[in-house]
This record gives structure tokens, sequence and C-alpha cells, in this order.
């Protein structure tokens, strides 16, 4: 069965450094989302991505973050310069057109920032 | 901001029971509504869904039942087994975007 991939599983980082987190959603899909769940708290969106471009993003989403689909396969997240609190298990989850609602999600990236 | 709201943090049940976990909801706006379940240190799995044109939805031991004039919604695991412990979040969407908004989420936890 097809699955949304993420790598790293974990990444540590300093903050004030960029970090890349990388998801494969599933093949077919077309819609692609971030979203991350601070240790505790529930899960929130971040950001939506369709045909090249942001379509919808959070009040979290700010400058510090940015979106890409570099090739046909890869959807990534960047984060410029980290922060404490950006430390977070960060999801990643894509949307087949057609009207159908249901988001299949990567197994997470947990960012931890020292 | 707490539009969907999960307010049994926790929930234990017998082996062969039946397992509810509610959620309520305060956006009238939504119009689609998702349960996950999800493990530690995994994403959340895709269990059932409902769209609000309908008032129920089963597959499986999963039921789905929506009250949109409560604006309430439960799942209903039927028989329980230990395989479904985990947390299962409730979750909903609006408009043609799709973002979901999530509950804290429900620890459900299957004794043998």
């Amino acid at each position: 069965e097809p699955e949304v991939t993420q790598t790293p599983s974990h990444q540590v980082t300093q903050m004030g450094q960029e970090v890349i987190l990388r998801c494969v959603p599933i093949s077919n899909h077309l819609y692609f989302y971030w979203y991350r769940q601070i240790l505790g708290q529930k899960v929130e969106f971040l950001v939506s991505f369709y045909n090249n471009e942001i379509s919808e993003k959070s009040e979290i989403f700010d400058d510090q973050f940015s979106v890409e689909r570099p090739d046909g396969s890869n959807f990534t997240l960047k984060i410029r310069s980290t922060k404490l609190e950006d430390s977070a298990m960060y999801f990643c989850a894509s949307r087949v057109s057609g009207g159908t609602d249901t988001q299949y999600f990567g197994p997470g990236t947990r960012l931890t920032v020292l | 901001d707490q539009q969907v709201k999960q307010n049994s943090p926790s929930l234990s049940v017998q082996e062969g029971r039946i397992s509810i976990l509610n959620c309520d909801y305060t956006n009238s706006m939504f119009d689609y509504f998702l349960w996950y379940k999800k493990y530690p240190a995994e994403g959340p799995t895709f269990l059932i869904s409902i769209s609000s044109i309908k008032d129920k939805n089963e597959d499986g031991r999963f039921t789905v039942f929506l009250n949109k004039s409560a604006k309430h919604l439960s799942l209903h695991i039927v028989p329980s087994q230990p395989g479904d412990s985990a947390v299962y979040f409730c979750a909903a969407s609006e408009g043609s975007n799709y973002k979901l908004t999530f509950g804290k989420g429900t620890l459900l936890t299957v004794n043998p």
C-alpha cells in the first residue's frame, strides 16, 4: 500500500541553524500539507500546497518557514533560523484530488532545537 | 482556539466491549470529519470519515456518528481489541482547502 515517507526521522540542530525536512507524498496525490505537534499539544496545521504554490498557511507559518516541491516526488519544509520553540514533531500529509478530504500522514520528523 | 474538542483525555475499556470516543466542535462550517489513530513515534493513521450530509458511516468494527444539531460526533469500536490501544484524534475540515483542525486526542487503553 502506498504511503507517505519522511526523512530524517529525527533531526537535532542548534538554535539559529537552518533545517530542511523532507517528505515523499503518495505518488498520485496532488495536495500536500505540513502539520506539527509540540509535545503534549494538539496537531496543528502549518501550510497547504497545491499546483506549485501555497494555498493556505497558518499564523505559525511565518517568514522563517518555506515549502518547496523541487521535483516530481519530494516536498520539503525549510526553517531558516530555528528557535527553541520550533522543537516538535513535523508531519507531512498528502491528499488525492477529486473531492475526497482524506489526508494520509507520514511517520513524522522529530525536530529538536538546542 | 478550540474548534474541535475531545474532552476525555483517556478511556479504558475491557477487550470485547464497546469503546465510545467523543468529539465536539464549534465551527458550523466544518463539513467533513475524520478519525485518526496514532501510536507513539508514528504519524496519524486514517481510520474513518464522515461527510456532513450523513449521520452515520460504518467500516468493519468502526462506526462514526454525526449529530450536526449538537455539533457532536462519536467513534464506536465494537468489539474493542488490545491492538486498538492508541491515541485517537478527531479532525474536521471545511471548504475546498481541506486543512484539518484536530482535537487534543483521547488515549484509549483496551485491557485484555
